[in-house]
């Protein structure tokens, strides 16, 4: 079984700076795909980013990155340029081999302050 | 394009009693995926449907099942309710299922008192 670990419940960060969200996870397979979702108060979970795992390079999304280590199995989300419209509950997400079911992470609580 | 619509949005419900959600996902998307979300259990996994057959379901009791229709809506139903059913129960519909990106309704809030 896979298991998500975000280690930091919460954060805050300035407007207009950057905040890195850490990611760690376990499994024995060898093709899958990373996620990050962002969920804001309204609840609804919105797909940041996506990596696929057999990709060596970094995913980018305008203000969105990720730092993946495959051999370390972590998956950080660096979001520059902070808004204030960026302030949610981040999840990072494991999809399985059979690309049917997400694991996720408990989950980082950001607070862009103005 | 209508998004992911969860109905009801908000439910009360007493113990023992049974509850079922709905689910219809977004137009030609034929996976539907549905998630507990809960402060101390996080969000985990129920069951996941395409074409009207469960491809996988979490470790959830029996309580909890699901089906899916022929125009790929989705309802889940949990019988003999619990108080540790309360939870947001979110459902997510995807293409194909395999590797497509899901996208989430805005969620069933159930509180069983």
């Amino acid at each position: 079984a896979q298991t998500v670990t975000q280690s930091q419940p919460e954060m805050s960060v300035q407007e207009a700076e950057t905040v890195t969200l850490s990611c760690t996870y376990d499994t024995s397979e060898s093709n899958y795909y990373l996620f990050w979702y962002k969920q804001p108060p309204s609840r609804q979970m919105i797909l940041v980013i996506r990596q696929e795992a057999y990709k060596q390079q970094n995913a980018t999304e305008n203000r969105f990155s990720v730092n993946f280590q495959k051999a370390a199995k972590s998956f950080s989300l660096k979001i520059s340029d902070s808004q204030l419209g960026d302030t949610a509950m981040y999840f990072c997400a494991f999809m399985n081999n059979a690309g049917n079911m997400l694991t996720f992470g408990g989950g980082t609580r950001l607070m862009v302050k103005p | 394009k209508a998004g992911v619509t969860q109905t009801p949005r908000y439910l009360i419900k007493t113990r023992g009693q049974q509850v079922t959600l709905s689910c219809s996902p977004i137009s030609g998307h034929r996976s539907v995926s549905w998630y507990q979300q809960t402060p101390g259990q996080g969000l985990q996994f129920l069951f996941e449907y395409f074409s009207e057959t469960q491809r996988n379901k979490g470790n959830f009791p029996g309580r909890f099942s699901g089906r899916q229709f022929s125009n790929s809506r989705s309802e889940m139903n949990v019988s003999t309710l619990e108080l540790g059913d309360s939870a947001l129960y979110l459902c997510a519909s995807s293409l194909e299922g395999l590797y497509s990106e899901a996208f989430f309704g805005q969620g069933t809030r159930l509180t069983v008192v």
